[in-house]
């Protein structure tokens, strides 16, 4: 199983940052979403398409239908720039991570 | 609170072995799945081996099956991963990392992770 994202996406400061995250039918499979930052080991900020741990801002929301999941940053602040990365379980027995998405606040 | 510590990285050469060791605290790690993945330079995050909470069940990433043996010792609160035949394009980091959801018969979403062992395999 495929997922599939955007090497990279940039917005500026304030502005909505949408990551995409595509694979087939992934709206039948729960999406979580890791942010990571450099020299950092990765961050749950999504589970379960759209569930928030209690330690991430509501800033972080998840959306997840037909063949397309989807990160969404409201007021991008600098400290949010970071690799995004989706990931899935297969029913085959994998953990499947996405390619990963760098964010630039521009 | 929650705490995840790899250990035993290094270098290796080619067709060498490796064990990577994470201690974990701070909750009932017996309760938890547990996983290990890695990440080559510059490049992005890869699955390598999840374990169930009682050690039971075993996945691998198709790219370390019959090379790598993830185990763990509850008793211990440790985890580990064997790596044998390593090859170059195992050179990463390699993070421990605990699932959210207790009991769970297979991974889902991993809320606490280590901060890396880095493996470099080279002659």
């Amino acid at each position: 199983y495929v997922l599939t994202q955007p090497p990279s996406v940039s917005v500026a400061p304030g502005q909505t940052a949408r990551i995409t995250c595509g694979g087939n039918n992934i709206g039948s499979k729960s999406v979580h979403w890791y942010q990571q930052k450099p020299g950092q080991a990765p961050v749950l900020v999504v589970y379960d398409d759209s569930d928030r741990p209690s330690r991430i801002p509501e800033r972080f929301s998840g959306s997840n239908s037909g063949n397309t999941a989807t990160l969404t940053i409201s007021r991008v602040e600098a400290g949010d720039e970071a690799d995004y990365y989706c990931q899935v379980w297969d029913n085959s027995g994998d953990v499947v991570f996405g390619g990963g998405t760098k964010l630039t606040a521009l | 609170q929650v705490q995840l510590v790899e250990s035993g990285g290094g270098v290796v050469q080619p067709g060498g072995s490796l064990k990577l060791s994470c201690a974990t605290s701070g909750f009932t790690s017996s309760s938890y799945g547990m996983l290990w993945v890695r990440q080559a330079p510059g490049k992005g995050l890869e699955w390598v081996a999840f374990i169930r909470y009682d050690g039971s069940n075993k996945y691998y990433a198709e790219s370390v099956k019959g090379r790598f043996t993830i185990s763990r010792d509850n008793s211990k609160n440790t985890l580990d991963l064997q790596m044998d035949s390593l090859r170059a394009e195992d050179t990463a980091v390699y993070y421990c990392a605990k699932d959210l959801v207790p009991a769970g018969s297979r991974p889902y979403f991993f809320d606490y992770w280590g901060q890396g062992t880095l493996v470099t395999v080279s002659s």
